[in-house]
């Protein structure tokens, strides 16, 4: 089936503006994450939903930053204001629910600040 | 503190050598996971494997292995007659049920096999 699904696989945007990204995760699974991973460096976590409402936010670096998923399903993580430091690569994650399941990236969407 | 350790950087080896990937973790909780992934240079993160802590036992799958020895909080990862392939990024985490299954990763082992 399909995998998580990651839109735009690009994003160049100059600072101070507004970015949306978005993540569509396997089908049926209810459980999304979204990472960012700086070069060379491993992911590091931001947020974590169950269902439609976040679970875990801790990983969010300052409020400029928010995420949806509204129905449970699609993901959008918002970021505003943005600065140079936020470019990187943004992943996002899917799994089925359960605690023992194992986390399904996507391709990743890249975003350059200049 | 650094949750997941992966000390080596960068790693060349020639075709057919076998190489060992190492990964050390942190822990206080009683049940976790661990995962290994590859991401080549596609971006792509590829799930290999996951184990929990409650199972030791080592792991053979083709030309890949796994050693999980609780000991050491160790979870290392070897690749036998190593191909052009395997040259990708290889990453260790450890998930704690304890925090939402959140996923630590280390900060990834360059491995480039050299034809």
């Amino acid at each position: 089936g399909a995998g998580v699904s990651q839109t735009p696989s690009n994003k160049v945007t100059e600072k101070g503006k507004y970015v949306e990204l978005r993540c569509d995760p396997i089908s049926g699974h209810t459980a999304l994450y979204w990472y960012r991973q700086s070069l060379g460096q491993g992911p590091e976590f931001l947020i974590y939903f169950q269902g439609t409402g976040a679970a875990d936010d801790s990983g969010l670096p300052n409020d400029r930053f928010f995420a949806v998923r509204p129905e449970g399903s699609v993901s959008t993580l918002k970021i505003q204001r943005t600065e140079r430091g936020d470019s990187a690569v943004y992943l996002c994650a899917s799994k089925q629910g359960a605690e023992t399941d194992t986390q399904y990236f996507g391709p990743g969407t890249r975003l350059t600040v200049l | 503190a650094q949750k997941v350790t992966q000390a080596q950087t960068e790693i060349s080896v020639v075709e057919k050598e076998d190489v060992t990937l190492d990964c050390v973790y942190e822990t206080r909780d009683t049940t976790y996971y661990l995962f290994w992934y590859k991401q080549p240079p596609s971006g792509e993160l590829v799930f290999l494997i996951r184990r929990n802590s409650f199972d030791e036992q080592n792991e053979i799958s083709g030309r890949y292995s796994w050693n999980f020895q609780k000991s050491t909080s160790s979870f290392n990862f070897t690749i036998t007659a190593s191909q052009v392939v395997d040259s990708a990024v290889y990453f260790c985490a450890l998930s704690e049920t304890n925090t939402g299954n959140q996923f630590y990763f280390g900060t990834g082992t360059s491995l480039t096999v050299i034809p």
